[in-house]
């Protein structure tokens, strides 16, 4: 099993709508918890970091629960320049790792 | 800003060359990283260095070496190149978690 797992994908969805990306991680130790943004095997980039109160940022919204290992990603309003990559971490500060999760594509069309 | 710089930024070698593909990086950062990336895969850890004068093997180690020559530099060799190591090569470094990545390095081997 993969230590950070994520949906599959891909995700086509009309511009204006609402989509939510989910990851799991198995290593209960991970401290810190990211979600990057990737286009077109370009370095990925930091989307948002991850609080365990939940946080959001303008539409996009990020939700932790380490009960559950679980974490979410949730966007509003999409727009076509959304259309990327998106790629869950886990950081574990002990271990010094970051781990990613495969990603799930998302394709925003007009 | 200068950031995390990896050369070089494109590369074709030959089934049983060697070559080193080197990082640095400028924020005084403690954690370094070298990831790979398959078409339609995620970043796969290679190998990582968690503070200078250390490293260990992340997901897929093999066909690799690595030396953190000191907290800027840490580099990626491969002794022996072989086509399945063609892949895009991503560098990065943390503090907090908050990955900072390299442009990329594409490797081809014939």
């Amino acid at each position: 099993r993969k230590e950070v797992e994520q949906d599959p994908g891909p995700f086509n969805v009309p511009e204006g709508a609402t989509v939510a990306f989910n990851c799991t991680y198995s290593n209960s130790a991970s401290q810190s918890f990211f979600w990057y943004r990737q286009d077109c095997r370009k370095e990925p980039k930091l989307l948002m970091s991850v609080y365990s109160s939940g946080n959001e940022d303008g539409r996009f919204t990020a939700q932790l629960n380490r009960a559950s290992q679980y974490i979410s990603l949730l966007i509003r309003d999409s727009k076509l320049s959304d259309s990327a990559t998106y790629l869950c971490v886990a950081y574990g500060a002990n271990a010094g790792k970051s781990t990613f999760g495969d990603g799930t594509t998302l394709t925003v069309k007009p | 800003n200068a950031g995390v710089t990896q050369t070089p930024k494109f590369q074709v070698l030959k089934t049983g060359q060697s070559m080193t593909l080197q990082c640095a990086q400028d924020m005084n950062h403690n954690s370094m990283y070298w990831y790979r990336q398959d078409p339609g895969m995620g970043l796969r850890l290679i190998y990582y260095s968690a503070s200078e004068g250390t490293t260990d093997k992340g997901e897929v180690p093999n066909g690799y070496n690595v030396s953190r020559l000191n907290k800027r530099e840490f580099s990626l060799r491969l002794e022996s190149a072989a086509p399945s190591q063609t892949s895009v090569y991503f560098c990065a470094s943390t503090d907090t978690g908050e990955l900072f990545f390299g442009e990329g390095s594409r490797l081809t081997v014939l």
